[in-house]
């Protein structure tokens, strides 16, 4: 079965830097999609940014980006210019690519304050 | 605006109680999923369904049951409720595809008494 950790349970970082969360993550497949969702004090579980396993290319959205090592097993995401509303819980995911893989396994999650 | 609702958003019950949780959908997704978020656990799927006529269990399903009354609603149900039922449950949603990526609801924190 596959595992996903976040070994970072809090993270902290001053307004305007850069943090990166970590993640890493065990699987036996070659194919496969991670995710990173951010959940804000709100409850709302919001996708920030995909990677598919067979891409290279570190995927990017705007201030957020990943670095992915797909030997390493290893998912982080990196925040630019951190701002106020990017405090939040942090979860990384991992869905298998195989045909009718539906369950997203989630880390326990990591949770971001950005001091002002 | 195309969403997924739950409801309640908030409820308190007792050990033994029978409790359900609606979920609706307006993004027209075939697939709808109940997750169980717990501190320091992440999110566990309970259960999910293709379609109306088609319910899988997830890793957590003991003590739960669904049903899919439409394929704009999914409710969960404790059928008889525990302390260690206490939790955030999230409905999502997605569409078949690649990434096949899942839009959450907003969550209802359940407290078992």
């Amino acid at each position: 079965a596959q595992t996903v950790t976040q070994s970072q349970p809090e993270m902290s970082v001053q307004e305007a830097e850069t943090v990166t969360l970590s993640c890493t993550y065990d699987t036996s497949e070659s194919d496969y999609y991670l995710f990173w969702y951010k959940q804000p004090p709100s409850r709302q579980m919001i996708l920030v940014i995909r990677q598919e396993a067979y891409k290279q290319q570190n995927a990017t959205e705007n201030r957020f980006s990943v670095n992915f090592q797909k030997a390493a097993k290893s998912f982080s995401l990196k925040i630019s210019d951190s701002q106020l509303g990017d405090a939040a819980m942090y979860f990384c995911a991992y869905r298998s690519a195989s045909p009718g893989a539906q369950k997203l396994v989630f880390g326990q999650g990591t949770r971001l304050t950005i001091n002002p | 605006d195309a969403d997924v609702t739950q409801t309640p958003r908030n409820r308190i019950t007792k050990t033994g109680k029978r409790i359900m949780l609606e979920c609706s959908q307006t993004k027209g997704h075939d697939r709808m999923y109940w997750y169980r978020q717990d501190p320091g656990l992440g999110l566990r799927l309970i259960y999910y369904s293709f379609d109306v006529k088609d319910i899988n269990k997830g890793e957590i399903s003991d003590g739960y049951s669904v049903s899919r009354q439409a394929q704009a609603k999914f409710s969960l149900s404790l059928e008889s409720a525990i302390p260690n039922q206490t939790a955030l449950y999230f409905c999502a949603t997605s569409v078949r595809g690649p990434y096949n990526e899942q839009f959450f609801g907003p969550g209802t924190r359940l407290t078992v008494l």
